[in-house]
């Protein structure tokens, strides 16, 4: 069965530089997550798309945003780039908001040096 | 707020050694209660879900019981094994507040021969 596909899956970037990360949900699911999951912490909840709108804001910085495509791929846009940024960053999918469950893409490990 | 208390790690068992491992939430309303597994190096796979009071879930050989009365979701495996080592974590979503999942910080599970 198709999963949740993120690209690239590792990235090494300098301060201050920029990044994007691709998210590609399953097909058929309207419902994009963001997560960030730092050394040995557990997953902190970004932002959500739900129909190409966002849908919900958790803890994202303003040095960050995020939209969904009309194929509903999504992209996580980072400016500025922080030593504090480097994360393991999750992509999750699910067929609408609210209680469904989420499925999870294997993450892009972003070391920013 | 919403949230997830889970049981500290790490754990350490033996092969064949009965698994508990203990969660609690916090929500204002119904929220659906998820395990999932992250092995070491890959992202978050979900191990199994109740989406209310005393629904069971169960997956390879792990439960958990939608305990609404005490507020709990444990998660069991009567006999584990060495390749059931990973860190798991408990989730909640779906409550009134939104549509984001609420991790709790990860139990880390060593099974030895």
């Amino acid at each position: 069965a198709a999963g949740v596909i993120q690209s690239p899956r590792h990235l090494i970037k300098e301060k201050r530089e920029t990044a994007t990360l691709k998210c590609y949900p399953i097909p058929r699911h309207d419902t994009v997550y963001w997560y960030q999951q730092g050394p040995g912490q557990d997953p902190q909840f970004l932002i959500s798309f739900y129909e190409k709108m966002q849908s919900d804001k958790g803890s994202i910085p303003d040095r960050f945003s995020a939209q969904q495509f009309s194929d509903y791929h999504s992209e996580l846009n980072m400016s500025s780039l922080e030593l504090g940024d480097s994360a393991l960053y999750f992509c999750a999918s699910s067929t609408s908001p609210g209680g469904e469950t989420q499925y999870f893409g294997p993450g892009t490990r972003l070391l920013v040096l | 707020g919403d949230s997830v208390t889970q049981m500290e790690g790490p754990v350490t068992l033996s092969e064949e050694a009965f698994l508990t491992i203990n969660c609690t939430y916090t929500a204002t309303g119904y929220p659906s209660l998820f395990w999932y597994v992250q092995y070491p190096g890959e992202g978050l796979q979900l191990l199994l879900k109740a989406t209310k009071a005393d629904d069971k879930g169960s997956n390879k050989g792990f439960e958990a019981t939608y305990r609404k009365e005490t507020t709990s979701f444990h998660l069991e495996k009567g006999s584990v094994q060495v390749s059931d080592s990973a860190v798991y974590f408990c989730a909640l979503s779906g409550t009134d507040t939104g549509n984001q999942f609420y991790f709790g910080t990860g139990t880390s599970l060593t099974v030895i021969p």
